[in-house]
């Protein structure tokens, strides 16, 4: 088995700030994914990698940088916070494959102040 | 692109009632991977099941699902409701990019005693 982790687990930032979330996954998968939780709205893509170096842009990508440094890493990056903006950020990883398992870290919980 | 439509928000029944969530989806690929996502009170979503074969009645953990290409569902049953049972799903699907999977906005299930 492996593990992603997540830091921070709570992130607290002023509107216009630049913030930067970081993503360690160990299972050596190829793949990883930024995923946005909100109430209601489901499970929104906002970066994908399938491999280092790679990047995607999912659904939500505007407002958003990311950065594959290396196989075990991702990082996502809010550009400009907008105020009173509450969500949870899910790095995810996966092999790769269409009908492969993706796996979930616990989350990364955003609150614009 | 591709789509996935979870019309309940919310489903509530009492403990031994038969589950059904509904799943339909879009996509221009023809042979579609689709996966049932399960996400418990403050933990990170994780597989439930899955399927690609048209007709097929997939099972995992008391649940199952058929993926009916004519209709575009994948619709999530379980015969006996559990009260362990309640929880957020996602129905997920993986079309033409295989990388990338698209998750609907999710059915809260809240099970009663």
């Amino acid at each position: 088995g492996g593990i992603i982790t997540q830091t921070p687990k709570f992130l607290i930032g002023q509107e216009g700030q630049k913030l930067t979330l970081k993503c360690q996954q160990n299972f050596n998968h190829d793949t990883m994914y930024w995923y946005r939780q909100d109430s209601g709205k489901g499970l929104r893509l906002i970066y994908y990698s399938i491999t280092e170096n790679d990047l995607q842009k999912g659904d939500l990508s505007e407002g958003y940088d990311a950065s594959r440094e290396k196989k075990s890493s991702f990082s996502l990056t809010v550009t400009s916070a907008q105020k009173n903006e509450m969500a949870v950020f899910l790095c995810a990883s996966s092999m790769g494959f269409a009908n492969t398992e993706v796996f979930f870290g616990k989350g990364t919980r955003l609150t614009v102040v | 692109g591709d789509s996935v439509t979870q019309t309940e928000g919310l489903v509530t029944l009492t403990e031994g009632l038969p589950v059904m969530l509904n799943c339909t989806y879009q996509t221009i690929y023809s042979n579609p991977f689709l996966f049932w996502y399960v996400q418990h009170l403050n933990e990170s979503p994780r597989l439930l099941l899955k399927s690609f074969t048209d007709n097929k009645r997939t099972e995992h953990q008391g649940f199952h699902a058929t993926l009916h290409k004519s209709s575009s569902s994948f619709h999530l049953q379980k015969s006996s409701a559990q009260l362990s049972d309640s929880a957020l799903y996602y129905c997920a699907l993986t079309g033409n990019m295989g990388y990338k999977l698209t998750f609907g906005t999710g059915t809260s299930l809240l099970v009663d005693p």
